[in-house]
């Protein structure tokens, strides 16, 4: 079983629709996660860090489910900047895992 | 703040040649440096770990006698792929941590390596 799973998509959506993916991880220890956005043939750039209580920057809202070992983001009001692949990214010792990457196209 | 820079961003070479690619962290000190691949369509692998003046840490299946690391300061690790044959076609990534909050990683733009 891998680390890190994703859904890979695509999520092909209309300008202000809501898409939401989940990412499983596999050890229950892991420490922290992330969530990182990367475009076509760029590196990573993190969006936001996962807290266990959850948390929101501004369309985006990030939530832990540690029972069930997954993480998930929300991202409301799409626009068509938000096109990319969204990686998640499980820390365990201070080395990140990262998960294939759910690919999300927004549409006018 | 918290910029990692590569050089270069991209690269052809011959199989069999050496290529070095450099990655630099430009605001901040950085004592831990790490190294991805990423291949087409699937996740960044971690290579390796490195912390600066000792040796890296190499990731199960990855040859430290092919991907040689150096970091010899805070604000320079460098990935030297020897003997390069077209399977090692890649996007390598590095990515830096300050220290105060090891858990973010700082990441560089990246090198395409292509293998002729």
């Amino acid at each position: 079983r891998k680390e890190v799973e994703q859904d890979p998509g695509p999520f092909n959506v209309p300008e202000g629709a809501t898409v939401a993916f989940n990412c499983t991880y596999s050890n229950s220890a892991s420490q922290s996660f992330f969530w990182y956005r990367q475009d076509c043939r760029k590196e990573p750039k993190l969006l936001m860090s996962v807290y266990s209580s959850g948390n929101e920057d501004g369309r985006f809202t990030a939530q832990l489910n540690r029972a069930s070992q997954y993480i998930s983001l929300l991202i409301r009001d799409s626009k068509l900047s938000d096109s990319a692949t969204y990686l998640c990214a499980v820390n365990n010792d201070y080395k990140l895992s990262f998960g294939a990457g759910t690919t999300v196209t927004v549409r006018a | 703040g918290a910029v990692v820079s590569q050089h270069p961003s991209w690269v052809i070479c011959k199989s069999g040649t050496s290529v070095k690619i450099e990655c630099r962290s430009l605001d901040f000190q950085a004592t831990t440096m790490f190294w991805y691949r990423q291949f087409p369509k699937q996740s960044l692998m971690l290579m390796a770990t490195s912390n600066e003046g000792s040796k890296a840490t190499y990731e199960q299946g990855v040859e430290k006698d092919k991907f040689l690391i150096n970091h010899a300061s805070l604000t320079l690790s460098t990935l030297t792929v020897t003997s390069a044959h077209p399977e090692d076609s890649s996007f390598y990534i590095c990515s830096a941590s300050s220290g105060t909050n090891t858990y973010e990683q700082y990441f560089g733009p990246g090198t395409r390596l292509t293998v002729t």
